[in-house]
């Protein structure tokens, strides 16, 4: 069965630290991975999706970035965190395209 | 652009009170309608897709229906475990991403 795991599942940060969340998939192949962030009590924003290694698709300008190194691994990382970028983020698979979102259980992240 | 709107954004129940949530929709060519529950600090959980209108789909105590403006969430005789936030998502064709609505929060008191 497929599996997706993603951590930590808390952090706190101080502002201008580097970020790096890590999110993979286990028992499939070349699926869909998506980054979504979460605002409390709001709907999902999505950061980044991939269709494929090396292939990324921005959605918001900001100053976070995403990378796939592997077919089953995706990262999200930033240089230097913000105060506004605090929120629940959540990696997601899928099959392609038609198919419902596997997520995570997502990670918290506070900058302070 | 693609948008989903649910309403309303907080709803309370009595245990065995039956309602519907609603995801009203905008979508360029619909590839699927989706269907999700996220419980408090977890990540949302997949409970149905829809392809296309008049298309229905049911588990356990609840049924989500579909139109070609909007989707329902049926829930029936809830219990308190279906407290939850509910989530409408839309796909277009030739898109390989979903758009989500803000969600509905059920709240069912016993």
């Amino acid at each position: 069965s497929q599996t997706i795991h993603q951590w930590p599942a808390t952090l706190v940060q101080p502002v201008g630290s580097p970020l790096s969340l890590e999110c993979t998939v286990e028992g499939t192949s070349n699926p869909n991975l998506y980054w979504y962030r979460q605002a409390a009590g709001r709907g999902l924003q999505l950061l980044f999706y991939s269709v494929g290694i090396g292939q990324i698709s921005s959605e918001v300008p900001q100053n976070l970035s995403a990378s796939r190194p592997q077919d089953r691994q995706f990262i999200l990382s930033s240089k230097k965190l913000l105060l506004s970028d605090s929120g629940f983020y959540l990696c997601a698979w899928s099959s392609g395209q038609g198919y419902g979102y596997t997520f995570g259980s997502g990670t918290r992240l506070t900058v302070v | 652009e693609d948008q989903v709107t649910q309403s309303p954004e907080a709803l309370r129940l009595q245990e065995g009170e039956s309602s519907s949530l609603n995801c009203s929709y905008t979508v360029s060519g619909l590839r699927g309608l989706f269907w999700y529950r996220q419980d408090p600090g977890k990540g949302p959980e997949f409970l149905f897709t829809l392809y296309s209108a008049g298309e229905e789909k049911e588990k356990e105590r609840l049924k989500a229906t579909l139109t070609k403006k909007e989707s329902f969430l049926h829930i029936t005789a809830p219990k308190p475990e279906d407290s939850a936030t509910y989530l409408c998502a839309v796909q277009a064709f030739n898109a390989g991403k979903s758009t989500f609505g803000d969600g509905t929060t059920l709240t069912v008191k016993p």
